[in-house]
């Protein structure tokens, strides 16, 4: 069965910084576009960044560029997000998600992890 | 990078279908067919629906279906179950690592 656990949420003050990680299990990570989308409280899905499976090409939204960095360990099946300068509209439910390469297919995703930036 | 639009709400009864559009523009939705479709419950996580337009993965029933004109993709929901009632967004490839995401449809089974 495939699987997808992110971890790493929690509450964090403007300004600050976190690391969130996504652990895979059923497929081979190594062969895989990775996501991370947000949901922000009330509002829509927001795609935030994805990565290649070779993990040296990534891409990231307007609004998150130069502030998080998406990586992935491929021998431990594992995705990341360093999040940096948190700001409250950060605030949100950060998804991980299989996909998210040309064909814009992002499948399956884990049920988020909570980050509230607020003081 | 702005949202694709799509309606706030859609309403309809058990055994009806109905409509979500999701408007892009002629540099995502119209001239890309990677276009995709998501269910959310709240509190859990999001379930794909459709792929490339009007793909039906494994295991979704084929009362959803995918349709795109210009630059407007549309899913269907045929024969309203009240299992159905969600949020629904719509997702398009916008460029080399760009995506967009609609900014999502809930669904209410009256």
């Amino acid at each position: 069965e495939v699987q997808v656990v992110e971890s790493g949420g929690g509450l964090v003050q403007p300004g600050g910084s976190l690391r969130l990680s996504c652990e895979v299990s059923g497929f081979t990570f190594s062969d895989y576009w990775m996501s991370w989308v947000r949901q922000i409280p009330g509002k829509g899905l927001e795609w935030v960044a994805n990565i290649k499976p070779d993990g040296i090409e990534r891409g990231y939204a307007d609004s998150v560029k130069d502030r998080f960095t998406i990586s992935r360990d491929n021998a431990k099946n594992s995705l990341y997000l360093q999040i940096k300068s948190l700001r409250a509209e950060d605030t949100a439910v950060y998804h991980c998600a299989r996909g998210g390469g040309p064909a814009a297919i992002f499948d399956p995703w884990g049920q988020g992890t909570l980050v509230i930036v607020s003081s | 990078q702005s949202a694709l639009t799509q309606p706030r709400s859609v309403s309809g009864s058990p055994g009806q279908s109905v409509t979500i559009s999701c408007t892009g523009t002629s540099s995502d939705v119209g001239i890309y067919n990677y276009v995709s479709w998501y269910q959310h419950h709240p509190g859990k996580a999001p379930k794909l629906m459709i792929y490339d337009v009007n793909k039906r993965p494994s295991g979704v029933p084929d009362r959803f279906s995918g349709s795109k004109s210009g630059n407007t993709a549309s899913l269907t929901i045929s024969g309203l179950q009240a299992e159905d009632e969600a949020d629904y967004y719509c997702c398009s490839y916008a460029g080399i690592y760009t995506r967009i995401f609609g900014g999502g449809t809930k669904l209410t089974v009256l």
